[in-house]
């Protein structure tokens, strides 16, 4: 079972530069999620997607855009990197966004600015 | 404002012996709580979540961990220490009041098992 698959794995972009990072489930969740992790702070929330055609800001989204491109597929694009935005970045997914819904993580995509 | 507290970024503890991580949360109503694990260059894994019903939840792996309200913690609790519990330990909160039900992460504890 693959469950939520992220690409790419490690990233290094120049400051200015754009990308997007990719990120896809298989379990037919209707809730998507990204995160950053940065070390002593654990994860925040910058976007979120309850369902299919809904996109909604957590709690670091500024330099960042999402778009929920069907069900499956739910990607977050950095249009113009800084070095604040080196970080690991994990997807996840959940059947709901109903309280005590466990997510499902990827496997995180490592991204340096330089 | 952080509402998950995980006490202790680092907590060391020789094999077989008891393993605790603590976590305190603040919530104006009643939360639910989770807990999950990250081993190295890994995703994150659930080890146990308290919603509603009995406090003393157990997981996977031999983790257990109790909702105690009167104190505001949930802390993460495993008998016996193994060398493949080393990883890093995220308490987490579902905030009805903010983001709708997201996740809330503290700040993660990382776990050394010695020999």
């Amino acid at each position: 079972n693959a469950g939520v698959t992220q690409t790419p794995k490690f990233q290094v972009l120049k400051t200015g530069q754009s990308m997007t990072l990719q990120c896809a489930q298989d379990m037919n969740h209707n809730s998507m999620y990204w995160y950053r992790q940065d070390p002593g702070m654990g994860l925040r929330l910058i976007y979120y997607s309850a369902s299919e055609g809904t996109t909604d800001k957590g709690e670091v989204p500024n330099g960042y855009n999402v778009s929920r491109l069907n069900k499956r597929e739910f990607s977050l694009r950095l249009e113009s990197a800084a070095p604040s935005q080196t970080s690991v970045y994990f997807c996840a997914s959940s059947a709901t966004t109903g309280l005590g819904t466990e997510a499902f993580f990827g496997q995180g995509t490592r991204l340096t600015v330089v | 404002a952080q509402s998950v507290t995980q006490l202790g970024s680092h907590v060391s503890v020789s094999e077989g012996a008891l393993v605790l991580l603590r976590c305190n949360y603040s919530s104006s109503v009643p939360p639910y709580l989770f807990w999950y694990v990250q081993y190295p260059n890994q995703g994150l894994q659930l080890l146990l979540k308290y919603t509603t019903g009995a406090t003393l939840v157990k997981g996977i792996n031999g983790f257990e961990a109790e909702f105690k309200k009167s104190e505001t913690s949930f802390h993460l609790t495993k008998p016996s220490a193994h060398m493949s519990d080393a990883a890093e330990y995220f308490c987490a909160v579902s905030r009805p009041m903010e983001y709708g039900n997201k996740l809330v992460f503290g700040a993660g504890t990382i776990l050394r098992v010695k020999s």
